[in-house]
């Protein structure tokens, strides 16, 4: 089964700094996706960015991009030039590409403060 | 554009009642899931359907049943409530494999166990 791990349970960044959010994972599979969710206090899960396995060239949409380093099974979230809105809890996913219907494993969430 | 229809938006039960629990998918989406989230815990995933048949199955209890309509909506059945069912259920539709494979979040629906 795979497992997604998120060792830093709380982060904060200044307003207009940038920050990074680590998450590893733990797979036998080859192909699979990656993905980084927030939840701000509504409680809404938003999709921020997403990562195929066989794409070695890092995502990136706006201010957010991603280190993914597979061989370390490392897929760490960068937020640059924090704002106020960024505040909330971030989930690194793991989803399996070889079936229809595959669930979304998720790490255990990183709180993120943005102070002004 | 169209987003996943989650309904009731928020319900309270009592123990060993039983709560039905609706999704409406974005349209053109084949796949549902279920995921159940605790206060304070990442969601977890319970059960999907893609096509109208069960496609994978997490820890959901007995308790509960699911199915998913021919109109693409799905229904999560839960019986004799126990106090651990309060949570954020959130139901999640993605569309052809062909297209994306991203899951798009409903709003959830709140359960209260009283």
């Amino acid at each position: 089964a795979q497992t997604v791990t998120q060792s830093q349970p709380e982060m904060s960044v200044q307003e207009a700094e940038t920050v990074t959010l680590s998450c590893t994972y733990d797979t036998s599979e080859s192909d699979y996706y990656l993905f980084w969710y927030k939840q701000p206090p509504s409680r809404q899960m938003i999709l921020v960015i997403r990562q195929e396995a066989y794409k070695q060239q890092n995502a990136t949409e706006n201010r957010f991009s991603v280190n993914f380093q597979k061989a370390a099974k490392s897929f760490s979230l960068k937020i640059s030039d924090s704002q106020l809105g960024d505040a909330a809890m971030y989930f690194c996913a793991y989803r399996s590409a070889h079936t229809s219907g595959s669930r979304l494993t998720f790490g255990e969430g990183t709180q993120l403060t943005v102070n002004p | 554009a169209a987003g996943v229809i989650q309904s009731p938006r928020h319900l309270i039960k009592e123990k060993r009642e039983t709560a039905t629990l609706k999704c409406y998918p974005i349209p053109r989406h084949d796949t549902v899931y279920w995921y159940q989230q605790g206060p304070g815990q990442d969601p977890q995933f319970l059960i999907s359907f893609y096509e109208k048949m069960q496609s994978d199955k997490g820890s959901i209890p007995d308790r509960f049943s699911a199915q998913q309509f021919s109109d693409y909506h799905s229904e999560l059945n839960m019986s004799s409530l126990e106090l651990g069912d309060s949570a954020l259920y959130f139901c999640a539709s993605s569309p052809p494999l062909a297209e994306k494979y991203e899951q798009y979040f409903g709003p959830g629906t709140r359960l209260t166990v009283t």
